[in-house]
């Protein structure tokens, strides 16, 4: 079973910037869609972003759109997530998840980003 | 966006004794494929996510025999059929679709 292990979270002011990073423990992941997924504390699922296996379709929820660039080094088997000017409502645990939806979906344990002065 | 809407959003359930929890999407989940882009996942307290029912009705690996989800139309439906302790938690239906993915609110589901 493959392991998603995020990190690059943390606490950071509005206005700034994070690089959130997720490797997959398994060999195939060139082979599958990759998603963010936040979940801001004591709330619901959003979804955040996705990126077909070479990077030519890529999609972002509307929150994020121009502030959030998602991209993949499959070489390393790495998902990110480069997050500029950070809002107060981007504070969330963000989760990488492989084949949303399919039969090899896969969480990650996620890593919480919170932004605050 | 497709909306997905839940009910009920709060279940309290016997141990042993059956659950069911529906999900209506705001339209059809069908891809030209075949595949319904929909899933059913848990949120235990404390955990990630995973996933329980994938593509409409397709129990997940390692997911009891117990859990078990079916789609009419735009509704589509998770049965538990015999409640244990360790299924408390939240349950999320989510479509896959089209971009945004939607998930439902959540439904709580706490043992008696």
């Amino acid at each position: 079973e493959a392991q998603l292990v995020e990190s690059g979270g943390g606490l950071v002011e509005p206005g700034g910037s994070l690089r959130l990073s997720c490797v997959v423990s398994e060999l195939t992941f060139s082979s599958y869609w990759m998603h963010w997924v936040r979940q801001a504390p004591g709330k619901g699922l959003v979804w955040v972003s996705r990126m077909d296996t070479v990077g030519s379709v890529i999609d972002y929820a509307d929150s994020v759109r121009g502030r959030f660039t998602i991209s993949r080094d499959n070489a390393r088997r790495t998902l990110f997530l480069q997050m500029n000017s950070l809002r107060a409502e981007d504070t969330a645990v963000y989760y990488c998840v492989r084949d949303l939806v399919g039969r090899r979906d896969s969480w990650g344990q996620g890593t919480l980003v919170t932004v605050s002065s | 966006d497709i909306v997905m809407t839940q009910s009920p959003l709060s279940l309290s359930v016997t141990p042993g004794e059956p659950a069911s929890i529906s999900c209506r999407s705001s339209q059809s989940l069908l891809h030209r494929n075949g595949d319904t882009f929909f899933a059913w996942y848990l949120q235990k307290p404390g955990q990630s996510p995973q996933v329980l029912i994938y593509l409409g009705s397709n129990r997940a690996s390692g997911v009891p025999d117990r859990f078990s989800g079916s789609v009419s139309g735009t509704d589509f439906t998770l049965k538990i059929s015999r409640v244990e302790a360790e299924d408390v938690g939240v349950y999320y239906c989510m479509q896959g679709l089209q971009t945004p993915y939607t998930f439902g609110q959540g439904t709580k589901l706490e043992i008696k």
